[in-house]
């Protein structure tokens, strides 16, 4: 059965400090693994990752694929007080669904 | 305008009530899903649609039921609701899974609570 597992679930910082988020995957024919940022109700979308070792960033985001170990890290740097959220991961297989399998979110608390 | 809309946003409802939640998209995908979701359990797939021909069960698929009334619109039901049913739910889009086409789109959700 497929899976995806965050860790931690939960992670309290401060402004300032820097966080990397946790996303093991077992998908069967892997084909994608997707980071959503939900803040108050509807994710939105961070990343997609499909090859190993390419960073994708945005700003203070980055996140990196690691397809042997099978699993995704997403880092924070200087966070800001904006930056709490639910962070979500979700892996994708190559079926034609199109269904994303989703972790059990990491909850990010920024402190002033 | 959002490109994905869900109606209610909320709703306060009690055990035994027949419930419809309403999703609408502009995007003009094809594909349309119904997650929901519980704290600290992630977001869970009930059904998708591929098209208005095309209806699937996710893995909770139990207690649910969905209609794809027209490509822009997907309705999910509850027939009999229960108080295990109070959760949020989101509506989501995708395109047609081509090759840099997987990210779904979602809706700003409804918080449904049983009683």
């Amino acid at each position: 059965e497929d899976k995806v597992v965050q860790s931690p679930l939960s992670l309290v910082v401060h402004e300032g400090d820097t966080v990397t988020l946790n996303c093991s995957y077992e998908v069967t024919n892997f084909r994608s693994l997707l980071w959503y940022k939900q803040e108050k109700k509807a994710p939105t979308f961070l990343f997609m990752l499909t090859s190993s070792g390419i960073e994708k960033k945005s700003g203070r985001l980055s996140s990196i694929l690691d397809k042997k170990e099978l699993f995704s890290i997403l880092n924070i740097t200087a966070t800001q007080t904006g930056d709490s959220a639910i962070y979500l991961c979700a892996g994708r297989g190559s079926s034609n669904t199109g269904k994303l399998i989703f972790g059990q979110g990491t909850t990010l608390q920024v402190k002033p | 305008d959002a490109d994905v809309t869900q109606t209610p946003r909320n709703r306060i409802t009690k055990t035994g009530k027949r419930i419809m939640l309403e999703c609408s998209q502009t995007k003009g995908h094809d594909r349309m899903y119904w997650y929901r979701q519980d704290p600290g359990l992630g977001l869970r797939l009930i059904y998708y649609s591929f098209d208005v021909k095309d209806i699937n069960k996710g893995e909770i698929s139990d207690g649910y039921s969905v209609s794809r009334q027209a490509q822009a619109k997907f309705s999910l039901s509850l027939e009999s609701a229960i108080p295990n049913q109070t959760a949020l739910y989101f509506c989501a889009t995708s395109d047609l899974g081509l090759e840099g086409a997987d990210e779904q789109f979602f809706g700003p959700g409804t918080r449904l609570t049983v009683l």
